[in-house]
C-alpha cells in the first residue's frame, strides 16, 4: 500500500516561497497508475485543492492559486514537489500530499503545518 | 471555482440516519460522476469514504452510502455511533482536471 509523508519548513516569512515535499514508499512514483495532488487545509476552514500532476509530466492548478504555484516530481527520490511563491498570512495552513489511484484522493499524508509569519 | 456548499453542521442520536448536502453547479457535482466523500479527524489524514457518487472503498462499513440527484450530492450514515463524529467533506471533479471540494460538515453523535 502506498505511503505519503510531507515534510518541509514550518515557518515561512512572508513573500518568500514555500517548498515542501512528499516522500513516497510502497511504489514508484513515476508508475501511470497514479496521479499525485496538493491540498491544504487553513486553520478552521475547509479543504482546498492546490493542484495536480499526472505521470505524464502535464499539470493542473486551482485558478485563484495558478500564478504561484508549481508541482513537480522527482522520479530519482520517489518525491512529490510543492513550491508556492509570494506567500501570504492566507496561505498558512496544513498541506496534504494525495495520490489518485482511480477517479479521486484514495491515499493521504498526515499533513504538515506551514506558518507564514516574519 | 467556489467551494461546494455544505451544512456546518449535523447531528443525531446513536442509531439514528443523518445526511449530509452537497451542493455545487452543473460545472462540478451536476455535469460528472465524480462526486467523492472523504471523513476527516483533525491532526490526521483525510479517509475516502465513498467515491464515484456511490462506491465504498474496501473496509469502509456498509452504513455509509452516497447519492446524486442534479447539482447536490448526499452522503447518508445509518446506524449512527460514536466513532462516526467527525468532519465531512464532499469533492467533485470539475473539468479541465480540476477538483473542488466542499465546505465541510461537522457530525455530532448526541
Amino acid at each position: 500500500q502506498l505511503q505519503l509523508q510531507e515534510s518541509g519548513p514550518g515557518l515561512v516569512k512572508p513573500s518568500e516561497t514555500l517548498s515542501l515535499i512528499c516522500s513516497v514508499s510502497g511504489d514508484s512514483i513515476s508508475s501511470n497508475t497514479y496521479y499525485w495532488a496538493w491540498i491544504r487545509q487553513p486553520p478552521g476552514k475547509g479543504l482546498d485543492w492546490i493542484g495536480i500532476i499526472y505521470y505524464s509530466g502535464s499539470t493542473y492548478y486551482n485558478p485563484s492559486l495558478k500564478s504561484r504555484v508549481t508541482i513537480s516530481v522527482d522520479t530519482s527520490k520517489n518525491q512529490l514537489s510543492l513550491k508556492l511563491a509570494s506567500v501570504t498570512a492566507a496561505d498558512t495552513a496544513v498541506y496534504y500530499c494525495a495520490v489518485i489511484t482511480g477517479t479521486t484522493f484514495d491515499y493521504w499524508g498526515q499533513g504538515t503545518l506551514v506558518t507564514v509569519s516574519s | 471555482q467556489s467551494a461546494l456548499t455544505q451544512p456546518a453542521s449535523v447531528s443525531g442520536s446513536p442509531g439514528q440516519s443523518i445526511t449530509i448536502s452537497c451542493t455545487g453547479s452543473s460545472s462540478d457535482v451536476g455535469g460528472y460522476n465524480l462526486v467523492s466523500w472523504y471523513q476527516h479527524h483533525p491532526g490526521r489524514a483525510p479517509k475516502l469514504m465513498i467515491y464515484e457518487v456511490s462506491m465504498r472503498p474496501s473496509g469502509v462499513s456498509n452504513r455509509f452510502s452516497g447519492s446524486k440527484s442534479g447539482n447536490t450530492a448526499s452522503l447518508t450514515i445509518s446506524g449512527l455511533q460514536a466513532e462516526d463524529e467527525s468532519d465531512y467533506y464532499c469533492c467533485s471533479y470539475a473539468s479541465s482536471s480540476t477538483y473542488v471540494f466542499g465546505t465541510g460538515t461537522k457530525v455530532s453523535v448526541l
